[in-house]
């Protein structure tokens, strides 16, 4: 079945730095890549998805970018902010599925 | 529009106990899924249904079951309870099945003592 790593496990930035977090997974057939945000005491909140059928998405300040060769993507954020720091998830699933493969997660650490 | 609603939002419960979970999904979604999250073993995939049909199982006992309603709400039960089943259970409902976006809620917190 498909297993997905993430990397960092933890990520401390000062305010306005750039953070980036990293996955892979194994499963070639998998084909959609969401990211979540995960504050304490809440669910996880989607805030950014990718299809294969695209390298690069972006929205404000997010990013992700998708390498199907090497079975990679990757979560950028720019201009961090405090209210950035949360858990982060990354995950994959297949067309057709609604299983989600989660990544381990990121605990992001956003410092004024 | 409304969000995913989950009730209760904690429970308390003993060793050999049974629970059941409630999900609501967004208005005019008809597929639920419900994950098992832990320190762990992280987010884990249960099941889902899409209109009242199972069409994915997770890699859990037979002490996890569930089931959709014709209104689209969830439910998921636990029999047997034990000390691991301890965890934040999420649902997640998406517009339709296959591939498509998961909106999580904000989860039920289980204690098993």
């Amino acid at each position: 079945g498909e297993n997905v790593e993430q990397h960092p496990s933890t990520l401390s930035v000062q305010e306005g730095d750039s953070a980036v977090i990293k996955c892979t997974y194994s499963d070639s057939a998998s084909n959609y890549f969401p990211w979540y945000k995960q504050e304490l005491g809440k669910g996880p909140q989607l805030i950014i998805d990718i299809r294969s059928n695209v390298g690069e998405k972006k929205d404000q300040r997010i990013a992700v970018t998708l390498n199907k060769t090497a079975k990679h993507f990757s979560l950028h954020i720019t201009e961090t902010q405090p209210e950035d720091s949360a858990v982060y998830f990354c995950a994959a699933a297949q067309r057709g599925f609604q299983k989600l493969v989660f990544g381990t997660g990121t605990r992001l650490l956003v410092s004024p | 529009k409304a969000g995913v609603t989950q009730t209760p939002r904690y429970l308390i419960k003993t060793r050999g106990q049974q629970v059941t979970l409630s999900c609501s999904p967004i208005s005019g979604h008809r597929s639920v899924s419900w994950y098992q999250q832990t320190p762990g073993q992280g987010l884990q995939f249960l099941f889902e249904y899409f209109s009242e049909t199972q069409r994915n199982k997770g890699n859990f006992p037979g002490r996890f079951s569930g089931r959709q309603f014709s209104n689209s709400r969830s439910e998921m039960n636990v029999s047997t309870l034990e000390l691991g089943d301890s965890a934040l259970y999420l649902c997640a409902s998406s517009s339709l099945a296959g591939g498509e976006t998961q909106y999580f809620g904000p989860g039920t917190r289980l204690l098993v003592l």
